[in-house]
């Protein structure tokens, strides 16, 4: 069936280090692929998505493209910040009046000044 | 953007009563609401689909008796856990869609319901 996989965390980084959280994916066709935020006590944000092979998803200097060949969705940013410390999903969907989404177990990152 | 609310943010009940937990979309109107639990360390699951007035559908494996799920207006939607048992214990979450057709982007979230069942 299909699913995603995220890389466990927790991630702890200094300011301005570079950010990459892995995921991949699995599906029978070829679903629109989202990286969603929690921040502390908020629900989920979307952050980015990308709904075809090669797209980019972009937002807030955080970057994911949609690789078929590898089936991964990896969230990478140059410099983080304090303020980015949150908990990260990757998610898979499809389209339609029901719009389920699949998501990953989710990446706790924790950026220390 | 849109906002979700949920309420309670956080309940504890005994075993054997029955939880509400309320979500409503705070500045728009939402055709289709989404449930989700969320297992320590886990990811979301979807537990079943509500639109507007009509009935929710569950995915496999949910109790449709167990966890009662009402749409009753374009902005509230419940979530009822019936006969509450410690393995109910659980974080939910709830997700609205603004639009009838939308894709994942457009389902806004709340912020999550803490159910302890001692």
């Amino acid at each position: 069936g299909n699913s995603v996989t995220q890389m466990e965390g927790p991630v702890t980084l200094s300011e301005e280090a570079f950010l990459t959280i892995n995921c991949t994916y699995t599906a029978t066709g070829y679903p629109s692929l989202f990286w969603y935020v929690q921040y502390p006590g908020e629900g989920l944000q979307l952050l980015l998505k990308a709904t075809k092979a090669d797209d980019k998803g972009s937002n807030k200097g955080f970057e994911a493209t949609y690789r078929k060949e590898t089936t991964s969705f990896h969230l990478e940013k140059g410099s983080v910040q304090v303020s980015d410390s949150a908990v990260y999903f990757c998610a898979q969907g499809y389209g339609g009046s029901q719009g389920n989404l699949i998501f990953g177990k989710g990446t706790k990152l924790s950026v220390k000044p | 953007g849109a906002v979700v609310s949920q309420h309670p943010s956080r309940v504890i009940c005994k075993s054997g009563t029955s939880v509400k937990i309320e979500c409503r979309s705070l500045d728009f109107q939402a055709t289709t609401m989404f449930w989700y639990r969320q297992f320590p360390k886990k990811s979301l699951m979807l537990m079943a689909t509500s639109n507007e007035g009509s009935k929710a559908t569950y995915e496999q494996g949910v109790e449709k008796d167990k966890f009662l799920i009402n749409h009753a207006s374009l902005t509230l939607s419940t979530l009822t856990v019936t006969s509450a048992h410690p393995e109910d214990s659980s974080f939910y979450i709830c997700s609205a869609d603004q639009t009838s057709g939308g894709m994942g982007d457009e389902q806004f979230f709340g912020p999550g319901t803490r159910l302890t069942v001692l």
